[in-house]
């Protein structure tokens, strides 16, 4: 079955670079129209779309965000990695990963998320 | 950026209520509309894609519509386990953007 599991630092400081790891199981990001996202959820507030990499390595970044976002993969360790520079308080928020169709662009199966919390 | 506007931002309701919400986009997106749903402490879960077709594993109460700016799901009888947020998603063009979302209390 499909499973994602997302892992990196609970706790950063302002400035740090947070450096996320989507480790999936149950497919492939060499199989066609298969892509992973990330997108993330500050405490008590709405989704946010962060960026998508693709079976392709084609690449794709939220506007507001993506002189600071680098997206990833590992096909052969089946990971997605996610780094995010100059942190700020503003960045504390729970940060998914899931895998997307890209056919459909729905994200069908998610990690259950990791709180990430900057602070000094 | 494309924006996506959810409105009620909350509705209560009862079970067995039908409830609709609706969501509408600054530009027209075509059919490129997902819906999910989030209970407290949870990962989203997905519900509707391409704006009116029922992810796998969802019950036939939740139905979907719309194309071009203007989309709705709705809930034809709610039960207990449907009292979560909704959230609209775009995927007709990058960056992907979501809705501000929609908190369905029980009344």
């Amino acid at each position: 079955q499909v499973t994602l599991r997302e892992s990196g630092p609970a706790l950063v400081k302002p400035t740090q670079t947070l450096t996320l790891t989507c480790t999936f199981s149950g497919f492939s990001l060499t199989t066609s129209d298969l892509c992973v996202s990330w997108i993330r959820q500050p405490p008590g507030k709405a989704l946010e779309w962060l960026a998508r990499i693709d079976w392709d390595d084609d690449k794709y970044y939220s506007t507001s965000l993506k002189t600071r976002l680098t997206i990833s993969k590992d096909t052969s360790k089946n990971q997605v990695v996610l780094t995010m520079t100059n942190m700020d308080p503003a960045d504390t928020a729970t940060y998914y990963c899931a895998r997307t169709l890209a056919g459909t662009t729905l994200c069908d199966y998610w990690g259950q998320g990791t709180l990430v919390t900057v602070s000094s | 950026d494309i924006q996506m506007t959810q409105s009620p931002s909350s509705v209560s309701a009862s079970v067995g209520d039908r409830v609709t919400i609706t969501c509408r986009a600054s530009q027209g997106i075509s059919s490129w509309l997902a819906w999910y749903q989030q209970k407290p402490g949870k990962a989203p879960k997905p519900l509707i894609y391409r704006a009116s077709f029922l992810h796998s594993g969802v019950p036939s109460r939740f139905s979907g519509s719309g194309s071009g700016t203007d989309f709705t799901l709705t809930i034809s009888s709610l039960q207990p386990e449907d009292f979560a947020t909704y959230y609209c998603q775009q995927g007709n063009s990058f960056p992907y953007t979501f809705g501000q979302g929609t908190k369905l209390e029980i009344k």
